[in-house]
């Protein structure tokens, strides 16, 4: 059962366009949400991240929206440069375990075009 | 501040044999938990330990071990492997505390063959 999902492996945008990646998730027992970012041969890195209290995070040019009531998160990154093109992954936790309890989604692997 | 290191970074073994893997954490962090990444699954979290505790475990059949020294490093162990043990295994560290992001290593990539 997969509790987090990422329906689009992967996803092409031009650069300096708007790169938007979606994150379904269906425990409504997850309230804290992060997007890793994971480039080939080494462990994925902390992007940003949202707590169920908030229904928007920005840093820089990455902005993650929180929809509840819909259970959808989404990553976007404006603008999308060539150093962006990497697997990005979708992590939800329930506030029992904290942070260490991550459950991941399955990834979108981002390409930006020059 | 040095990163979290996974030795070794490539491992072949055959069906039936056992494996351990290690892991350091970053200096001060007390909680490191690990991750098997397999093409199609995503991450799936294996178990985690705290000050020498396993704190959390998930959905992963006995054969898969781990533990944590005082120093906070850990090893994971798998037994009588599998063909389907073939994964990327990741370790992260944090500092335990509630929402603190993890800080992972590059892995250790096991083939069974």
């Amino acid at each position: 059962d997969q509790q987090v999902k990422q329906n689009s492996p992967s996803l092409s945008v031009q650069e300096g366009r708007i790169s938007i990646l979606n994150c379904d998730y269906t425990n409504s027992m997850f309230d804290y949400f992060l997007w890793y970012k994971k480039y080939p041969a080494e462990g994925p890195t902390f992007l940003i991240s949202i707590s169920s209290i908030k229904d928007k995070n920005e840093d820089g040019r990455f902005t993650v929206f929180l929809n509840k009531s819909a259970k959808h998160l989404s990553l976007h990154i404006v603008p999308s440069q060539p150093g962006d093109s990497a697997v990005y992954f979708c992590a939800a936790s329930a506030g029992q375990f904290g942070n260490e309890k991550l459950t991941f989604g399955t990834g979108t692997r981002l390409t930006i075009i020059p | 501040k040095a990163g979290v290191t996974q030795t070794p970074r490539y491992l072949i073994k055959t069906r039936g044999q056992q494996v351990t893997l290690s892991c350091s954490p970053i200096s001060g962090h007390r909680s490191v938990s690990w991750y098997q990444q397999t093409p199609g699954q995503g991450l799936q979290f294996l178990f985690e330990y705290f000050s020498e505790t396993q704190r959390n475990k998930g959905n992963f059949p006995g054969r898969f071990s781990g533990r944590q020294f005082s120093n906070s490093r850990s090893e994971m162990n798998v037994s009588t492997l599998e063909l389907g043990d073939s994964a990327l295994y990741l370790c992260a560290s944090s500092s335990g505390s509630t929402n603190e992001k993890l800080f992972f290593g590059s892995g250790t990539q096991l083939s069974v063959l």
